[in-house]
């Protein structure tokens, strides 16, 4: 089976840069996507492709990877960015994989 | 605007079925994929199935089959998920989402249903 692991946690001061890890065997060959998933909301994509925005997503936030590892990166991090934020990729025996999660905590 | 719109929460005893609907607007139905994620109290996000409405073929994650069908019903825009022999851990809050069909980002999410398991 495929897994992508992500820190639990990442902590952050307003107005640093968070950056969340994404690892998974030959990550940087398949696609990834990144959500946002507030309190008792529903999860909101911020990403996808790797690095391509949605509407309305700033560009405080941005992706990359290669090798085994992705990374959403978020710059001047605000007080509304604390979230979990999990990542995702398609694999061809099963099916939407998620990572683990990581809560982002902003001090 | 793209909407997905879910069924109310459902409280069910184990061994029961379930069966949960996710309404589509806003898009044309048949050109997009909708997903079901399972996620349960206090944990992370786990996808359980696909349709495409455009045929109506369906795609389960192995620890799923045979418990999970997923159907739809394109005169109204709704796809259906039902799953069987439910047990206490799945307790959770299953969302349907949509995608395209090249890498299957989940671009637009339902509310979410909660489905209680408890005797």
């Amino acid at each position: 089976s495929y897994v992508l692991t992500q820190p639990p946690s990442v902590s952050v001061a307003p107005g640093q840069t968070a950056n969340i890890t994404c690892g998974g065997n030959n990550i940087g060959s398949k696609s990834v996507h990144w959500y946002q998933q507030k309190a008792g909301r529903a999860p909101v994509l911020v990403l996808f492709d790797d690095a391509d925005r949605p509407s309305g997503i700033p560009e405080r936030l941005s992706g990359s990877h290669s090798g085994n590892t992705a990374t959403l990166t978020i710059s001047r991090v605000e007080a509304g960015d604390e979230a979990d934020y999990y990542c995702q990729v398609w694999d061809r025996s099963r099916g939407g994989v998620f990572g683990t999660g990581t809560r982002v905590t902003v001090l | 605007q793209v909407q997905l719109v879910q069924s109310g929460a459902e409280v069910k005893k184990p061994g029961a079925s379930v069966r949960l609907s996710c309404k589509a607007s806003g898009y044309t139905f048949i050109n997009y994929y909708i997903h079901w994620v399972r996620q349960a109290p206090g944990l992370g996000l786990e996808w359980m199935a696909l349709i495409n409405p455009n045929g109506g073929g369906t795609s389960y994650v192995q620890s799923f089959q045979g418990r999970v069908t997923v159907t739809r019903d394109t005169s109204t825009g709704t796809v259906y998920m039902e799953l069987s022999s439910l047990r206490s851990e799945d307790t959770a809050i299953f969302y349907c989402a949509r995608s395209g069909s090249g890498t299957f980002s989940l671009d637009s999410w339902g509310q979410g249903t909660l489905v209680t398991v408890s005797s």
